[in-house]
């Protein structure tokens, strides 16, 4: 089975910090995203890459960059967190044309 | 524009009976449907999935029917049990999609003992 990993399930981060978010997939998949799930909003996409090195904007890219300098490894970075970013952050892998595989998610807070 | 959407934010059933979730879409390109499950502070699951060569597809007490003419997909759990108490998202794909996924919002189902 493949397996997503997320480094931290809880984050707590002060407004204006940079803050990271790690995500390491084992099944050497082509394509990652990130989303963030916020109550009445569902699953919104923030970026997604398709290959090493590439990256694409999602629907909400403001205030996030990624980073994917490994096949496996997909980043999601906040440059100067705020509180309107505070939320679940999810991350995930696909290899083709089955769905995708989640990580456990990381709840961040920004305080 | 929610090319995918589920109009009920939440759904309440009792144990042993069903309970049916629905999905509507717009985009007569999907071709491929799926179903999440997603508990609090965890990832979502993958449930179940549907072509749209099928229109339906069963796994256990799980059943998604599709319904291409009226684009609209349900997700029944027979019988419904208070394990199930989840958000479930349906989400559509298609060809050209680059590999992602349109969700729904979701729907909140409790499933009362």
């Amino acid at each position: 089975d493949v397996k997503v990993t997320q480094s931290s399930r809880y984050l707590v981060k002060r407004t204006g910090e940079k803050v990271f978010l790690e995500c390491v997939q084992d099944m050497d998949h082509e394509n990652m995203f990130w989303y963030r799930q916020d109550p009445g909003l569902g699953l919104r996409l923030i970026y997604f890459s398709y290959d090493v090195k590439m990256k694409e904007k999602g629907d909400i890219p403001e205030g996030y960059s990624v980073s994917r300098e490994k096949k496996e490894r997909f980043s999601l970075i906040l440059e100067s967190a705020s509180t309107n970013q505070t939320s679940m952050y999810l991350c995930a892998s696909r290899g083709g044309y089955f769905g995708y595989t989640f990580g456990s998610g990381t709840r961040l807070t920004v305080v | 524009d929610q090319q995918v959407k589920q109009n009920s934010p939440s759904l309440s059933v009792q144990e042993g009976r069903i309970s049916i979730l629905n999905c509507d879409y717009t985009n007569s390109m999907f071709d491929y449907f799926l179903w999440y499950k997603k508990y609090p502070a965890e990832g979502p699951t993958f449930l179940i999935s549907i072509s749209s060569i099928k229109d339906k597809n069963e796994d256990g007490r799980f059943t998604v029917f599709l319904n291409k003419s009226a684009k609209h997909l349900s997700l029944h759990i027979v019988p419904s049990q208070p394990g199930d108490s989840a958000v479930y998202f349906c989400a559509a794909d298609y060809g050209g999609s680059n590999y992602k996924l349109t969700f729904g919002k979701g729907t909140l189902l409790t499933v009362n003992p």
